[in-house]
């Protein structure tokens, strides 16, 4: 159990629709990443948040969006979903925000898009 | 432009045959390397960090290394519960951010 946890596990919805994932950082991590894994592109970064503030964007959509709240916990926002944003979402956490820190990764959520 | 290639993309070993896999990068500064194991449908685990050309770490049965242009993880007497994917990942120095770049693994299979 890395300490990061993150809701829900599964997640099937339609086309169209907007869903929420939530993530909980380890105690003490002020760092949260999101990641996304799809079979064919590997594990990508979409976007960090540090200590509440946005610190770096990967190639995250203009369809999605996240935050970082001041409990620390972060939300990923995704929206007008389509067939191809089925895949795993994982967040991560690590204590330092400017990198050489080792990221835990969440057990990850299962986003299906029908 | 960062890049991590690893290969090869699977591996099947007996319990006891010893191998490595192999994590080539190319970034403009490096900052750490990183050495994940993933289960099917489950989080990445992490593993070890490096820091610099020569540097090693030893888990158990793993041992992680790394010169300027590439990184192995070598596995020594594998046992079934072995069998995972194995990420490797770097962050590049420069900038604040912490993000890691992915390659897209080694499957490896573990056969009793």
């Amino acid at each position: 159990d890395s300490g990061v946890t993150q809701t829900p596990k599964h997640l099937i919805t339609a086309t169209g629709q907007r869903v929420t994932l939530r993530c909980s950082p380890r105690s003490g991590d002020l760092s949260v990443y999101w990641y996304q894994q799809s079979l064919d592109q590997g594990l990508q970064f979409l976007i960090q948040y540090y200590n509440g503030e946005e610190r770096a964007k990967g190639n995250i959509l203009e369809r999605f969006s996240a935050q970082q709240f001041p409990d620390l916990h972060s939300e990923l926002n995704l929206s007008s979903l389509e067939l191809g944003d089925s895949a795993l979402y994982f967040c991560a956490s690590s204590v330092g925000g400017g990198g050489g820190h080792e990221q835990f990764f969440g057990p990850g959520t299962r986003l299906t898009v029908l | 432009e960062d890049q991590v290639t690893q290969s090869p993309e699977a591996l099947r070993l007996q319990e006891g045959e010893s191998s490595s896999l192999n994590c080539s990068y190319t970034v403009s500064g490096l900052r750490g390397l990183f050495w994940y194991r993933q289960d099917p449908g489950k989080g990445p685990e992490f593993l070890f960090t490096l820091y610099s050309a020569g540097e090693e770490k030893e888990k158990e049965r793993l041992k992680a290394t790394l010169t300027k242009k590439e990184s192995f993880l070598h596995i020594t007497a594998p046992k079934p519960e072995d069998s995972a994917t194995y990420l490797c990942a770097v962050q590049a120095s420069g900038g604040s951010q912490g993000n890691l770049i992915f390659g897209k693994g080694t499957k490896l299979s573990v056969k009793p």
